[in-house]
């Protein structure tokens, strides 16, 4: 079964750094999600990366997708406090394998 | 609804109890899910539906779990006889369909704990 390995587990920046947090997966990675969650509440979808070498952005939040390495990274620019929460990374089997398997999360908290 | 809307929010129950959880997704997704996140599991798959059928129940954990959904919308997960292993938050998902390109929106959960 696949396995994903997400890195930092936590992370403590000052308002307006950079940083990046990664997944890694045991095996090939065809769809790779990447979904942010707050404490009660649910999961809430960023972004969905298919293709190797893929970047998507929103706002200031940036995924890529190594499909060589089975790696994604999520990067988010001039952090700020809303961007606190846990991140997690989830991804699909292709084709119609609909389920999604998730790594542990990173907790990023961001001081002001 | 606009999102996946799940009742209860919160339930207390003692263990023995039977527990029935709720979840209305998004109109029109033909594809639901249900996932378990616990301190120590993380988010583990627990069934998909696909309209009424269920073509995937591998994730449930015993005979004790069971899900349906009707008319192609909303999905009860019921829990026999609760065992304090069993509190967890319950989450639900939905997707326009069961494909692997189609992202899956999720509602808030259901806090489940086991006295």
């Amino acid at each position: 079964s696949q396995e994903l390995e997400q890195s930092p587990q936590s992370l403590i920046v000052q308002e307006g750094k950079n940083l990046t947090i990664n997944c890694t997966s045991s095996k090939t990675l065809y769809g790779l999600y990447w979904y942010k969650q707050k404490y009660g509440e649910g999961l809430i979808f960023l972004m969905m990366l298919q293709k190797g070498g893929e970047e998507k952005s929103h706002e200031k939040i940036t995924a890529k997708l190594d499909e060589k390495k089975q790696q994604s990274s999520l990067h988010i620019t001039a952090s700020q406090p809303s961007h606190a929460g846990i991140y997690l990374c989830g991804a699909d089997g292709g084709g119609s394998n609909y389920k999604l398997t998730f790594g542990k999360g990173t907790l990023l908290t961001v001081n002001p | 609804g606009a999102g996946v809307s799940q009742s209860p929010s919160n339930k207390v129950t003692e263990k023995g109890k039977d527990v029935e959880l709720r979840c209305d997704p998004i109109s029109g997704h033909t594809a639901l899910y249900w996932y378990r996140q616990s301190l120590g599991q993380g988010l583990e798959f627990l069934i998909y539906f696909q309209g009424n059928s269920a073509p995937d129940k591998s994730g449930l954990p015993s005979d004790r779990f069971s899900a349906e959904r009707t008319g192609g919308s909303v999905s009860t997960l019921t829990i026999q006889r609760t065992q304090q292993e069993d509190s967890a938050v319950y989450l639900c998902a939905s997707s326009l369909t069961g494909l692997s390109n189609q992202p899956q929106h999720f509602g808030d959960g259901t806090r489940l704990s086991i006295l």
